[in-house]
Protein backbone atom coordinates (compact mmCIF):
# COMPACT_ATOMS: atom_id res chain seq x y z
CA UNK A 1 0.00 0.00 0.00
CA UNK A 2 1.48 3.20 -1.25
CA UNK A 3 1.01 5.38 1.84
CA UNK A 4 1.71 9.53 1.75
CA UNK A 5 2.46 11.08 5.35
CA UNK A 6 1.54 14.50 6.77
CA UNK A 7 1.39 16.01 9.81
CA UNK A 8 -2.34 16.63 10.40
CA UNK A 9 -1.06 20.37 12.46
CA UNK A 10 -3.03 22.60 12.92
CA UNK A 11 0.30 24.06 11.96
CA UNK A 12 -0.37 27.83 13.35
CA UNK A 13 2.22 31.10 12.80
CA UNK A 14 2.21 34.25 13.09
CA UNK A 15 1.63 36.41 9.78
CA UNK A 16 4.51 37.42 8.16
CA UNK A 17 6.24 34.43 9.14
CA UNK A 18 7.85 31.26 7.26
CA UNK A 19 5.16 28.13 7.39
CA UNK A 20 6.98 24.97 6.39
CA UNK A 21 5.18 21.61 5.58
CA UNK A 22 6.18 18.73 5.50
CA UNK A 23 5.66 15.03 3.69
CA UNK A 24 6.99 11.71 3.35
CA UNK A 25 5.80 8.91 0.80
CA UNK A 26 6.52 5.44 0.76
CA UNK A 27 6.80 4.76 -3.06
CA UNK A 28 10.31 4.86 -3.93
CA UNK A 29 10.15 4.99 -7.59
CA UNK A 30 7.39 7.83 -7.72
CA UNK A 31 8.89 11.07 -9.95
CA UNK A 32 6.06 13.81 -9.78
CA UNK A 33 4.80 15.27 -6.77
CA UNK A 34 2.76 17.98 -5.99
CA UNK A 35 1.06 20.55 -3.55
CA UNK A 36 -2.75 21.43 -3.32
CA UNK A 37 -4.31 23.82 -1.15
CA UNK A 38 -7.99 23.36 0.14
CA UNK A 39 -9.99 26.11 1.50
CA UNK A 40 -12.83 25.03 4.13
CA UNK A 41 -15.69 23.91 2.38
CA UNK A 42 -13.87 24.26 -1.57
CA UNK A 43 -12.07 21.62 -3.98
CA UNK A 44 -8.12 21.72 -3.64
CA UNK A 45 -6.64 23.83 -6.07
CA UNK A 46 -2.86 23.51 -7.79
CA UNK A 47 -0.24 25.07 -6.17
CA UNK A 48 2.97 23.75 -7.21
CA UNK A 49 4.53 20.45 -8.62
CA UNK A 50 8.20 19.15 -8.42
CA UNK A 51 10.07 16.82 -10.17
CA UNK A 52 13.56 17.29 -9.56
CA UNK A 53 15.73 16.97 -6.72
CA UNK A 54 16.12 20.46 -5.07
CA UNK A 55 13.65 23.31 -4.75
CA UNK A 56 11.01 25.20 -6.95
CA UNK A 57 10.33 28.84 -6.45
CA UNK A 58 6.80 30.20 -7.49
CA UNK A 59 6.50 33.74 -5.65
CA UNK A 60 5.98 33.51 -1.91
CA UNK A 61 5.89 29.09 -2.72
CA UNK A 62 8.99 27.09 -2.28
CA UNK A 63 8.79 23.71 -2.82
CA UNK A 64 11.47 21.15 -1.70
CA UNK A 65 12.06 17.50 -3.06
CA UNK A 66 14.71 15.23 -1.44
CA UNK A 67 14.00 12.35 -3.24
CA UNK A 68 17.15 9.93 -1.65
CA UNK A 69 14.79 11.07 2.22
CA UNK A 70 11.85 10.55 0.57
CA UNK A 71 10.85 14.26 1.44
CA UNK A 72 9.08 17.00 0.25
CA UNK A 73 8.13 19.85 1.81
CA UNK A 74 6.08 23.21 1.19
CA UNK A 75 7.85 26.53 2.35
CA UNK A 76 5.37 29.26 2.60
CA UNK A 77 7.15 33.18 2.82
CA UNK A 78 5.98 36.18 4.39
CA UNK A 79 2.74 34.37 5.55
CA UNK A 80 -0.37 35.76 5.21
CA UNK A 81 -4.33 35.14 6.70
CA UNK A 82 -5.02 34.66 3.60
CA UNK A 83 -2.97 31.44 3.04
CA UNK A 84 -4.60 29.56 6.18
CA UNK A 85 -6.34 26.37 4.61
CA UNK A 86 -5.25 22.50 4.31
CA UNK A 87 -2.46 21.85 2.31
CA UNK A 88 -2.51 17.85 0.39
CA UNK A 89 0.29 16.64 -0.62
CA UNK A 90 0.17 14.16 -3.28
CA UNK A 91 2.63 11.95 -5.16
CA UNK A 92 2.31 9.46 -8.30
CA UNK A 93 1.98 5.99 -8.19
CA UNK A 94 4.81 4.63 -9.51
CA UNK A 95 2.55 0.99 -8.69
CA UNK A 96 2.02 -1.74 -11.51
CA UNK A 97 -1.40 -2.52 -12.96
CA UNK A 98 -3.74 0.21 -12.02
CA UNK A 99 -2.43 2.24 -9.95
CA UNK A 100 0.18 3.10 -12.23
CA UNK A 101 -0.26 6.82 -12.67
CA UNK A 102 -2.55 7.51 -9.87
CA UNK A 103 -2.22 10.36 -7.57
CA UNK A 104 -2.17 9.11 -3.38
CA UNK A 105 -2.72 12.09 -1.11
CA UNK A 106 -1.80 12.65 2.35
CA UNK A 107 -4.47 13.62 4.71
CA UNK A 108 -3.54 17.10 4.55
CA UNK A 109 -1.93 19.80 7.38
CA UNK A 110 -4.09 22.23 8.19
CA UNK A 111 -2.51 26.01 8.18
CA UNK A 112 -3.57 28.50 10.54
CA UNK A 113 -2.17 32.36 9.88
CA UNK A 114 -2.63 34.60 13.03
CA UNK A 115 -2.85 38.23 12.56
CA UNK B 1 -12.08 25.30 -11.38
CA UNK B 2 -10.52 24.71 -15.00
CA UNK B 3 -13.71 24.34 -17.34
CA UNK B 4 -14.98 21.76 -14.86
CA UNK B 5 -18.85 21.21 -13.42
CA UNK B 6 -20.24 18.87 -11.16
CA UNK B 7 -24.17 18.41 -10.41
CA UNK B 8 -25.78 18.16 -8.32
CA UNK B 9 -23.79 20.38 -6.16
CA UNK B 10 -25.84 18.59 -2.99
CA UNK B 11 -27.71 15.88 -2.51
CA UNK B 12 -30.25 13.86 0.14
CA UNK B 13 -31.06 10.90 -0.69
CA UNK B 14 -32.29 7.76 1.21
CA UNK B 15 -30.53 4.44 1.89
CA UNK B 16 -31.11 2.12 -1.34
CA UNK B 17 -32.09 4.77 -3.79
CA UNK B 18 -29.46 4.93 -6.70
CA UNK B 19 -27.81 8.00 -7.45
CA UNK B 20 -25.59 9.22 -10.13
CA UNK B 21 -23.68 12.24 -10.10
CA UNK B 22 -22.10 14.23 -13.40
CA UNK B 23 -18.94 15.30 -13.94
CA UNK B 24 -18.26 17.70 -16.86
CA UNK B 25 -15.69 19.30 -18.95
CA UNK B 26 -15.20 21.95 -21.30
CA UNK B 27 -11.24 20.88 -21.64
CA UNK B 28 -11.36 18.20 -23.62
CA UNK B 29 -8.98 15.92 -21.17
CA UNK B 30 -8.34 12.39 -21.92
CA UNK B 31 -8.21 11.50 -18.15
CA UNK B 32 -11.14 12.04 -15.58
CA UNK B 33 -11.20 10.36 -12.11
CA UNK B 34 -14.04 10.44 -9.53
CA UNK B 35 -12.63 10.56 -5.46
CA UNK B 36 -14.21 10.38 -2.70
CA UNK B 37 -13.05 12.83 0.50
CA UNK B 38 -14.00 11.64 4.41
CA UNK B 39 -12.33 13.39 7.85
CA UNK B 40 -9.67 11.14 8.64
CA UNK B 41 -9.25 9.50 5.03
CA UNK B 42 -8.23 12.33 2.90
CA UNK B 43 -9.08 12.44 -0.65
CA UNK B 44 -9.16 8.71 -1.96
CA UNK B 45 -10.04 7.11 -5.50
CA UNK B 46 -13.25 5.68 -6.53
CA UNK B 47 -12.67 5.11 -10.44
CA UNK B 48 -10.91 6.84 -13.75
CA UNK B 49 -10.88 6.99 -16.89
CA UNK B 50 -8.26 7.19 -19.59
CA UNK B 51 -10.85 7.81 -22.33
CA UNK B 52 -14.41 7.27 -23.57
CA UNK B 53 -15.44 3.86 -22.53
CA UNK B 54 -12.39 3.11 -20.59
CA UNK B 55 -12.09 2.85 -17.08
CA UNK B 56 -10.98 1.02 -14.33
CA UNK B 57 -11.09 0.98 -10.25
CA UNK B 58 -9.01 2.92 -7.33
CA UNK B 59 -8.68 2.47 -3.88
CA UNK B 60 -12.56 2.30 -3.07
CA UNK B 61 -14.99 0.79 -5.85
CA UNK B 62 -17.12 -1.59 -4.06
CA UNK B 63 -20.85 -0.07 -4.34
CA UNK B 64 -19.78 2.24 -7.31
CA UNK B 65 -20.22 2.16 -11.12
CA UNK B 66 -19.08 4.78 -13.29
CA UNK B 67 -19.57 5.81 -17.60
CA UNK B 68 -17.98 7.52 -19.87
CA UNK B 69 -19.71 7.32 -23.48
CA UNK B 70 -18.08 10.94 -24.27
CA UNK B 71 -15.17 13.09 -23.63
CA UNK B 72 -16.53 15.06 -21.77
CA UNK B 73 -18.75 13.48 -19.55
CA UNK B 74 -18.05 10.95 -16.61
CA UNK B 75 -21.22 9.51 -14.49
CA UNK B 76 -20.57 7.80 -11.22
CA UNK B 77 -23.61 5.57 -10.06
CA UNK B 78 -24.01 4.25 -6.93
CA UNK B 79 -26.75 1.39 -7.41
CA UNK B 80 -28.20 1.63 -4.15
CA UNK B 81 -27.03 4.32 -1.91
CA UNK B 82 -25.97 3.37 1.84
CA UNK B 83 -24.78 5.62 4.44
CA UNK B 84 -21.50 4.98 4.73
CA UNK B 85 -21.43 6.47 0.95
CA UNK B 86 -22.11 9.78 2.93
CA UNK B 87 -18.98 12.19 1.28
CA UNK B 88 -17.95 14.83 -0.70
CA UNK B 89 -17.47 13.62 -4.22
CA UNK B 90 -14.92 15.39 -6.67
CA UNK B 91 -14.07 14.83 -10.13
CA UNK B 92 -10.55 15.75 -11.10
CA UNK B 93 -9.25 16.07 -14.63
CA UNK B 94 -5.71 15.78 -16.26
CA UNK B 95 -4.43 15.42 -19.78
CA UNK B 96 -1.84 13.30 -19.19
CA UNK B 97 -1.10 11.14 -15.93
CA UNK B 98 0.19 13.80 -14.12
CA UNK B 99 -1.53 17.33 -13.02
CA UNK B 100 -4.86 16.96 -12.19
CA UNK B 101 -7.59 19.60 -11.42
CA UNK B 102 -10.38 19.31 -9.57
CA UNK B 103 -14.36 20.21 -9.55
CA UNK B 104 -16.23 22.08 -7.47
CA UNK B 105 -17.54 18.77 -5.24
CA UNK B 106 -20.80 17.50 -4.82
CA UNK B 107 -22.10 16.91 -1.29
CA UNK B 108 -23.80 13.69 -0.53
CA UNK B 109 -26.20 12.53 2.39
CA UNK B 110 -27.37 9.32 2.72
CA UNK B 111 -30.17 9.04 5.52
Amino acid sequence: QKEVEQNSGPLSVPEGAIASLNCTYSDRGSQSFFWYRQYSGKSPELIMFIYSNGDKEDGRFTAQLNKASQYVSLLIRDSQPSDSATYLCAVISSGYGGSQGNLIFGKGTKLSVKP
Amino acid sequence: DAGITQSPRHKVTETGTPVTLRCHQTENHRYMYWYRQDPGHGLRLIHYSYGVKDTDKGEVSDGYSVSRSKTEDFLLTLESATSSQTSVYFCAISEGTDTQYFGPGTRLTVL
